[in-house]
């Protein structure tokens, strides 16, 4: 069965070091995402890819890095700089980006917490 | 820009009670209009959607019709199981983003 795949689901971060989520999908889809969710709150979006080796900012990319070397992998750097990174990360992606009648695909997310 | 709003949760239920779960948003042009629901500890699924105006998107029991006058796409469901308790987010596509609302938790009891 074609889904996405987030690895690890739990994560554990020492003070200043960067820690990065994994996410893979083999839906063949051109658009990916990641979103932060804290508790009792909705999604928020960190980056976003419509293409392989383009990647643009969410609204909270501060503190975050991505990569997009291959259509199937988006994986997700939480960075030092970011502080406050304790969260429930979601990987997203899209089949036809840009066309608006397409839903998002979601992987079952990583929890990262600080040690 | 674009926004959806949802209305606050939590929503508590008897089993077999009637769901309504109220959305609006805000968009230029007609955007495409989404539920997903999340069940605790895991991603969204894809509940139902509609593309267009008088749509009526449907799935296991819940339905929400598109509607462009009121700007909205409430879901409702006739009869409510323990087993729908959990977070639902509308949602709307704009250009290349979803925009989700910020969710509803319902809880369902026996």
């Amino acid at each position: 069965d074609g889904g996405i795949t987030q690895s690890p689901k739990y994560l554990f971060r020492k003070e200043g070091q960067n820690v990065t989520l994994s996410c893979e999908q083999n839906l063949n889809h051109d658009a990916m995402y990641w979103y932060r969710q804290d508790p009792g709150q909705g999604l928020r979006l960190i980056y976003y890819s419509q293409i392989v080796n383009d990647f643009q900012k969410g609204d909270i990319a501060e503190g975050y890095s991505v990569s997009r070397e291959k259509k199937e992998s988006f994986p997700l750097t939480v960075t030092s700089a970011q502080k406050n990174p304790t969260a429930f990360y979601l990987c997203a992606s899209t089949d036809k980006s840009g066309q608006s009648n397409q839903p998002q695909h979601f992987g079952d997310g990583t929890r990262l917490s600080i040690l | 820009g674009d926004s959806v709003t949802q209305m606050e949760g939590p929503v508590t239920l008897s089993e077999e009670a009637f769901l309504t779960i109220n959305c609006t948003y805000t968009a230029t042009g007609y955007p495409s209009l989404f539920w997903y629901v999340q069940y605790p500890g895991e991603g969204l699924q894809l509940l139902l959607k509609a593309t267009k105006a008088d749509d009526k998107g449907s799935n296991k029991g819940f339905e929400a019709t598109y509607r462009k006058e009121t700007t909205s796409f409430h879901l409702e469901k006739g009869s409510v199981q323990v087993s729908d308790s959990a977070v639902y987010f509308c949602a709307l596509v704009g250009g290349f983003k979803t925009i989700f609302g910020a969710g509803t938790r319902l809880f369902v009891k026996a």
